[in-house]
């Protein structure tokens, strides 16, 4: 069973940084790793599938990269709005199983 | 644009089945190009995939819950359904109803609703 391990638990960061949030997985998931975004009260957000594509609407300083067992989500210059819980998730292809990493807290410093 | 739906009792005694229903709209669970599915979020905490249903009828289960849980569709309504036998206060949860398109991730979310297990 795979496991995603996300890095750092927290991260604190001013409007205008650079955010670099990790998700590692235990075994190889090729490229079939996505990111959320979960604001308070609200559902999560798609933010990035297959690694590197952003999904419609997402703005264009979200961007992942990786492949294999190591992945990143980077947030090029902090809005107000992006702070929130990310999450990574795995898709297993067939039999369909979905394993998500335990989140990273975006806060404000 | 689809959308979905959970609706259910928000309160559950311990020991007794949880039952919540996912309304579609905007999309039919007939449809080969989807998953449907259901997810948890205890309060404060991390997400869990809890199963998946296909238009098949097949069904795919965390293997943590694969004993007390069973999701159904009704394509007649364009609904599908969750049901965790047994709860326990560890069930309380945020539970979403969710679309996989195309088998690659989940992209549509319902809004959550909150299951509360207490006596």
């Amino acid at each position: 069973e795979i496991v995603l391990t996300q890095s750092p638990a927290t991260l604190s960061l001013s409007p205008g940084e650079r955010a670099t949030l990790s998700c590692r997985a235990s075994q190889s998931v090729d490229s079939y790793l996505a990111w959320y975004q979960q604001r308070p009260g609200q559902p999560p957000r798609l933010l990035i599938f297959d690694t590197s594509h952003r999904a419609t609407g997402i703005p264009a300083r979200f961007s992942g990269s990786g492949s294999g067992t190591d992945f990143t989500l980077t947030i090029s210059s902090l809005e107000p709005e992006d702070f929130a819980v990310y999450y990574c998730l795995h898709r297993l292809t067939w039999p369909p199983r979905y394993t998500f990493g335990q989140g990273t807290n975006l806060q404000i410093k | 644009q689809v959308q979905l739906q959970e609706s259910g009792p928000g309160l559950v005694k311990p020991s007794e089945t949880l039952s919540l229903t996912c309304t579609v709209s905007g999309g039919s669970i007939s449809s080969g190009s989807y998953f449907w599915g259901w997810i948890r979020q205890p309060p404060g905490k991390g997400l869990e995939w809890i199963g998946t249903f296909y238009h098949t009828g097949s069904t795919y289960y965390n293997t943590s819950l694969k004993s007390r849980v069973a999701i159904s569709g009704d394509t007649s309504k364009n609904q599908f359904s969750l049901t965790l036998s047994s709860v326990t206060a560890a069930d309380t949860a945020v539970y979403y109803c969710a679309r996989d398109e195309g088998g690659i991730t989940i992209f549509s979310w319902g809004p959550g609703t909150l299951v509360t297990v207490s006596s």
